[in-house]
């Protein structure tokens, strides 16, 4: 059965940088064909893609926020690691992490997701 | 980057109704479209892809229309647990992107 669960919820200052750890289980993040993604759902916002790796380490990320996000991933603890710099208040919602379905770049399993606050 | 504008933001209905949700694509994304169910502090379902493609497990009162860029979600016979929001997204190019949303509520 294949889960993922995402760091506890985290409070950050302006400007400061958000690190959120995924772990996931009941698969490889190794395995062909595999992709581990962040989406946020901000208060009054579609939910927005933001970063994907795939089993070959291959990266992508959302173009208008390329320049703030990293994504990498552990892959002897099965975790898939997200940082986020120079947050601000607008970062504020609830970040999910999510599997891909094999070759279709859609999302079929998911965490519950953390709270992100951004506040001084 | 591809829009996505789902009709309408809300809409009210009642238990054993049959509802039509749409969205609506910027441009030709043939049938690179997912769609999923979110309900507050439990983690998105996914429900169905490539248009109107059943994900395994979910069921068949969901029911997925469309290509190119005009898209329906149905769903027949509304039951307790589908009062939730429903986000259309697409996977035509690397840039992936969602609707806003509709929230069926019950009337």
């Amino acid at each position: 059965q294949i889960t993922l669960k995402e760091s506890d919820f985290t409070v950050v200052k302006p400007t400061q940088t958000l690190t959120l750890t995924c772990v996931v289980s009941g698969f490889s993040l190794t395995n062909d064909g595999v992709g581990v993604g962040w989406v946020r759902h901000s208060p009054g916002q579609a939910l927005q893609w933001l970063a994907l790796i795939y089993w070959d380490d291959t990266k992508e990320y959302n173009p208008s926020l390329g320049h703030r996000l990293s994504i990498r991933r552990d892959t002897s603890r099965s975790h898939v690691v997200l940082t986020m710099t120079n947050m601000d208040q607008v970062d504020t919602g609830t970040y999910h992490c999510a599997h891909r379905r094999g070759n279709v770049d859609a999302f079929d399993f998911w965490g519950r997701g953390t709270a992100v606050t951004v506040s001084s | 980057e591809i829009h996505l504008t789902q009709s309408p933001s809300t809409l009210s209905a009642s238990l054993g109704d049959t509802i039509t949700l749409t969205c609506r694509a910027s441009q030709n994304i043939d049938t690179y479209l997912a769609w999923y169910q979110l309900r507050p502090g439990e983690a998105p379902k996914f429900l169905i892809y490539g248009a109107s493609i059943l994900q395994r497990g979910v069921p068949s009162r969901f029911a997925g229309r469309g290509s190119g860029t005009n898209f329906s979600l149905t769903i027949n016979t509304l039951q307790p647990d589908d009062f939730a929001t429903y986000y259309c997204q697409q996977y035509e190019n690397q840039f992936w992107t969602f609707g806003q949303g509709t929230k069926v509520d019950i009337k």
